[in-house]
């Protein structure tokens, strides 16, 4: 099966970078994706890594490292509206199938 | 569609009833993913369909629950004789493909009293 470990909480200061790790175990192992979601909303997607090294997208990058079942997300210049939880995500197996972590919550402070 | 369209947004039903969830993908996204989510928690892979096809069932947690798809589109996920434990947020997804990512619907609340 697959498993996936991130924090459960996280808080940072407006302005500030913060790093969210993911680390998993998965066999058959295709990418790592980030996910988005605010209270209440749909989760959104971020980020995908299939291949070793950093994507960058904006204020938000995301790393793998596949030798060592690692990734991060990378968020710069915290904005307020940046308080949400984040879900790595896994993509594994003969389909596409994708499992998620049980997410970070992140607290934007002023 | 633009987006990926869950009916109903909301559903309160009694202990031992049908329910019957409806989800309308992005026009042309040949995959299609049903999860769910307590509160609080993580996202929960219920069935993944590949077309009309459903080559992982995996995680349908009881017989309760099945899933179909039809015309590579629109898919209703049923659960029969509904439990208490069954209350969650039901999230539908498509994809076109991975390295974009899943398109989520906002989901079918599902209350079960």
């Amino acid at each position: 099966g697959q498993s996936l470990e991130q924090p459960s909480e996280v808080t940072a200061v407006e302005g500030a970078i913060v790093q969210i790790n993911c680390t998993y175990q998965t066999s058959g192992f295709y990418g790592l994706s980030w996910y988005q979601q605010h209270d209440g909303g749909a989760p959104t997607f971020l980020s995908y890594n299939g291949l070793d090294g950093l994507e960058e997208t904006g204020r938000f990058s995301s790393f793998l490292s596949r030798s060592d079942s690692y990734g991060y997300l990378l968020l710069q210049e915290l904005q307020m509206k940046d308080s949400a939880s984040y879900f790595c995500a896994v993509r594994s197996g003969g389909y596409q199938k994708v499992t998620f972590g049980t997410g970070t919550k992140l607290q934007v402070i002023p | 569609g633009a987006g990926v369209s869950q009916s109903p947004s909301n559903k309160v039903t009694e202990k031992g009833k049908d329910v019957e969830l409806r989800c309308d993908p992005i026009s042309g996204h040949t995959a299609l993913y049903w999860y769910r989510q307590s509160l609080g928690q993580g996202l929960e892979f219920l069935i993944y369909f590949q077309g009309n096809s459903a080559p992982d069932k995996s995680g349908l947690p009881s017989d309760r629950f099945s899933a179909e798809r039809t015309g590579g589109s629109v898919s209703t996920l049923t659960i029969q004789r509904t439990q208490q434990e069954d209350s969650a947020v039901y999230l539908c997804a498509s994809s076109l493909r991975q390295e974009n990512g899943y398109t989520f619907g906002s989901g079918t609340r599902l209350t079960v009293v």
